[in-house]
């Protein structure tokens, strides 16, 4: 228990479908991230919510969109996603940044069909 | 903007033998930061080095950072089955900027 909590853990979807990942940290930090992790890439940075404004990655596709309604919850919005997008998705928390450590979720390994 | 580069990528070796990875940075960091990940499971921190040729100790593990703060390395004494996993290098951006990992195989 990292006290960062990710469902569901695994996820099917086709590539017409609309999912949302979630993820909700207990730890009281005050920002939140989303990576992806595949076999062909290291630790994909996607975006960073830092005290609930958004930090965006410009190249993520806008298939994917986060949502970060408080501190403690964030999302991620899937729709129309295509067979690459499979990979897992690992959501991290911290205490601000620069000199702190992550604290990573348990992941949602995501296949699309 | 900063890259983490990380060899080697893949390392295998007999248990008992000792095991090191090298994390190099584009551009001199404020602290790196290293993970380990175990088969199936997430990335966990093990240690942040921040002063400019420091050196850490973790049991069996080793952490050095480079006098120009731009790149570090872990060393494992005498290996075992345990320490099977990938090792991260991270360097702070406005996130964590993670190398590509080397992966540790370990047969007994």
């Amino acid at each position: 228990e990292t006290g960062v909590t990710q469902t569901p853990r695994h996820l099917v979807m086709g590539m017409t479908n609309k999912k949302s990942l979630k993820c909700e940290q207990h730890l009281g930090h005050n920002a939140m991230y989303w990576y992806k992790q595949s076999a062909k890439k290291p630790l994909e940075l996607m975006f960073v919510y830092s005290l609930e404004e958004r930090v965006e990655n410009n190249s993520v596709p806008s298939r994917f969109s986060p949502e970060c309604p408080n501190s403690s919850h964030l999302f991620l919005h899937l729709h129309t996603l295509q067979p690459e997008d499979s990979a897992l998705y690992l959501c991290a928390s911290s205490q601000g940044g620069g000199n702190t450590e992550a604290f990573f979720g348990q992941g949602t390994r995501l296949t699309v069909v | 903007g900063q890259q983490v580069m990380q060899i080697p990528q893949y390392q295998h070796v007999q248990e008992g033998e000792d095991f090191t990875t090298y994390c190099n940075s584009s551009t001199t960091l404020s602290n790196i930061q290293w993970y380990k990940q175990r088969p199936g499971g997430h990335p966990v921190f093990l240690i942040q080095l921040v002063k400019s040729g420091e050196v850490k100790k973790q049991k069996r593990l080793t952490f050095q950072f480079g006098e120009a703060k731009k790149n570090s390395s872990l060393h494992i004494t005498a290996t075992q089955t345990t320490d099977v996993g990938t090792y991260f290098c991270a360097g702070w951006g406005y996130a964590l900027n993670f190398g590509k990992g080397t992966s540790l195989l370990v047969t007994p």
